[in-house]
């Protein structure tokens, strides 16, 4: 158990419509990061949160958003959902902004039929 | 251009040998970390070992191993001693010091992942 927790951990939702994933990062970390994985386009970085501000951003698309909140806990919003949007996503988290090891959570899968 | 390559799509090992994953990546920072995961089929992503760009050791960590040749831009990973519970995906992924702008702050970039099976 890496301590960073994700909820969902199934979603299965229909195209157009807009779901919300959670994650909670290990107790004392600062930082946390949103990767998508697909079967075409592998693991790819989303989005990084730092301390509740944006830090940095991926091949993230519009209709994709997230937020870190006060106690750290981060949500990423996907909306107008696509067949292709159908993924993991997984969140990460670190204690610092950019330095030392990244630990995943068990990710959320998504499904969009 | 890709900055993490795993050239091996699938690799096979008897269980109780050594198996040695290949990573190469390609960055200009000086100050870089380097990692290795495991996927299980169950899909979670396990943190196994991290090396520095400056760290002069190869680092361990119980039967993992990461075999780091800085000039050759290799951050390979070896297994000692197989068990069936050690088939699974395993991907090589860098973190880049600051990239242009400064934006580069501890994002992982993957590559492709190796299939690791253990046969008995």
């Amino acid at each position: 158990d890496s301590g960073v927790t994700q909820t969902p951990k199934h979603l299965i939702t229909a195209t157009g419509q807009r779901v919300t994933l959670r994650c909670s990062p290990r107790s004392g970390d600062l930082s946390v990061y949103w990767y998508q994985q697909s079967l075409d386009q592998g693991l790819q970085f989303l989005i990084q949160y730092y301390n509740g501000e944006e830090r940095a951003k991926g091949n993230i698309l519009e209709r994709f958003s997230a937020q870190q909140f006060p106690d750290l806990h981060s949500e990423l919003n996907l909306s107008s959902l696509e067949l292709g949007d159908s993924a993991l996503y997984f969140c990460a988290s670190s204690v610092a902004g950019g330095l030392g090891e990244q630990f995943f959570g068990p990710g959320t899968r998504l499904t969009v039929l | 251009a890709q900055k993490i390559t795993q050239t091996q799509p699938g690799m096979f090992v008897q269980e109780k040998e050594a198996v040695t994953l290949d990573c190469t990546y390609d960055t200009s920072d000086q100050s870089y970390g380097l990692f290795w995961y495991k996927q299980p089929s169950s899909g979670e992503m396990i943190f196994l070992i991290y090396q520095g760009s400056y760290d002069e050791q190869n680092a361990t960590e119980g039967r993992y191993s990461l075999n780091f040749q800085k000039a050759r831009k290799s951050a390979n990973l070896v297994i000692s001693a197989s068990q069936l519970g050690d088939s699974a995906m395993y991907f090589c992924a860098m973190r880049e010091g600051q990239g242009a702008g400064g934006t580069s702050y501890g994002k992982l970039t993957f590559g492709q992942g190796t299939i690791l099976t253990v046969h008995p």
